[in-house]
């Protein structure tokens, strides 16, 4: 079936070094994926989007790749910063998806050691 | 929390009793969701509206009820039936669901909590 799912549950990195959180989707329908950090007791918040029609696309410190041959998508964070601790989702929208609906993977749980 | 408001933020219900959660946008947004999110858990849809007076069941809408009686508002029932109510609510919105592509924005959530 559909789905969305990331490879690892916990990412520990040292403070300053750079983050990769990786993704899977299954749905190759999908033409917008979203990531989103969600802090201990608070709603998501996104952080960058990518379309399709892309591989690639930088934001401040945080850079989205998308390999759709292997239905792959990862979120780089760069200089990683206490703040940076989170969990973070990523979610799929497939384009015939007319209802605005969302397919969220269960998230990776980033801890920033200072 | 980009103009979505939800309330109360923590919310305590005894068995039986239905209760109402609150979500509030001031951003002039077509469309709104509810879902829900259980810890250590992604998000699972309830229901969505994508305009006002019409709303869909999302993936776990039994035991929930919505009404969408005005385009800022998109409050969410919780009601007996729902044999497992504790969770982390969390209220969304997007400028409209006519696009695949279109972002959402998520409110601070609610903490349910079944007594």
């Amino acid at each position: 079936g559909e789905s969305v799912g990331l490879h690892l549950p916990t990412l520990s990195v040292q403070e300053g070094d750079n983050s990769i959180i990786n993704c899977a989707y299954s749905n190759s329908a999908s033409d917008y994926f979203i990531w989103y950090k969600q802090e201990s007791g608070k709603g998501p918040q996104f952080i960058i989007d990518i379309r399709s029609n892309m591989d690639k696309r930088q934001g401040q410190r945080v850079t989205v790749l998308l390999n759709k041959t292997v239905k792959h998508l990862s979120l780089q964070i760069a200089a990683t910063q206490p703040g940076d601790s989170a969990v973070y989702f990523c979610a799929e929208s497939p384009f015939y998806n007319q209802g605005g609906k969302l397919i969220f993977g269960q998230g990776t749980e980033l801890s920033v050691k200072p | 929390d980009g103009g979505i408001t939800q309330s109360p933020k923590y919310l305590f219900r005894k068995e039986g009793q239905n209760v109402t959660l609150s979500c509030e946008q001031n951003l002039n947004h077509d469309a709104m969701y509810w879902y829900r999110q259980d810890p250590g858990q992604g998000l699972r849809l309830i229901y969505y509206s994508q305009i006002v007076n019409d709303f869909q069941k999302g993936d776990i809408a039994e035991g929930y009820s919505v009404s969408r009686e005005k385009k800022e508002s998109f409050p969410l029932t919780v009601t007996s039936a729902q044999k497992n109510p504790t969770a982390f609510y969390l209220c969304a919105s997007s400028i409209t669901p006519r696009s695949s592509t279109d972002t959402q924005y998520f409110g601070p959530g609610t903490r349910l909590t079944v007594l």
